[in-house]
């Protein structure tokens, strides 16, 4: 079954540096997503994207955060400028888009760690 | 503003026991909800998701209600087995063309051998 993959896994990052979280969605899948979990908190909507643009964005995503979809696979969360509160699980999920109540599908996520 | 709440925050039974799992939302306009499985440390896995104007869905084991007008579905697991532990989240997606899911904490399930 397809699935949504993202790299890496781990990321562990200096306060102040940038960090670039990548994501393959589902082949043709349409709309793409972020999403954050701190420990023990819920799962957070950051970031909507369709027709290469942002379509909603949640008050965390401000602009510290960056998406592009820079070529026909792959999808991305740039944060700049790291903050230790930026730690969390970051997930990527994508969703068919070919009729409005399909489903999101999540990928693994990628623990971020700010030292 | 949309809150999705999950009852109880844990619940541990013996295998092969029926459970239920709750989840509620203040808002009744929503589009669609979503029933997920977390593992530790991985991802979210969809198990169903249940349009605005359905009642229930099933899937193997698993049976899910909503109840939209009272902001309420459960989620309701047959003959658990040891396998089933996990997180489970729920998520409403709200009407009015927004894309975002709104989660809850979940209720982390421990079926014991």
């Amino acid at each position: 079954e397809p699935e949504v993959t993202q790299t890496p896994s781990h990321q562990v990052t200096q306060m102040g540096q940038e960090v670039i979280l990548r994501c393959v969605p589902i082949s043709n899948h349409l709309y793409f997503y972020w999403y954050r979990q701190i420990l023990g908190q819920k799962v957070e909507f950051l970031v909507s994207f369709y027709n290469n643009e942002i379509s909603e964005k949640s008050e965390i995503f401000d602009d510290q955060f960056s998406v592009e979809r820079p070529d026909g696979s792959n999808f991305t969360l740039k944060i700049r400028s790291t903050k230790l509160e930026d730690s969390a699980m970051y997930f990527c999920a994508s969703r068919a888009g070919l009729y409005s109540n399909q489903p999101q599908h999540f990928g693994d996520g990628t623990r971020l760690s700010i030292l | 503003k949309q809150e999705v709440t999950q009852i109880p925050a844990a619940l541990s039974v013996p295998e092969g026991e029926n459970l239920v799992l709750n989840c509620s939302f203040t808002d009744s306009a929503i589009y669609n909800l979503q029933w997920f499985r977390q593992d530790p440390g991985k991802g979210l896995t969809s198990l169903l998701l249940i349009q605005s104007s359905q009642r229930e869905q099933t899937s193997g084991r698993l049976n899910a209600s909503l109840d939209k007008s009272s902001g309420r579905s459960t989620l309701y697991i047959a003959a658990s087995q040891p396998g089933d532990s996990a997180t489970y989240l729920c998520a409403v997606r709200p009407q009015g063309g927004s894309e975002k899911l709104v989660f809850g904490k979940g209720t982390k399930l421990t079926v014991n051998p």
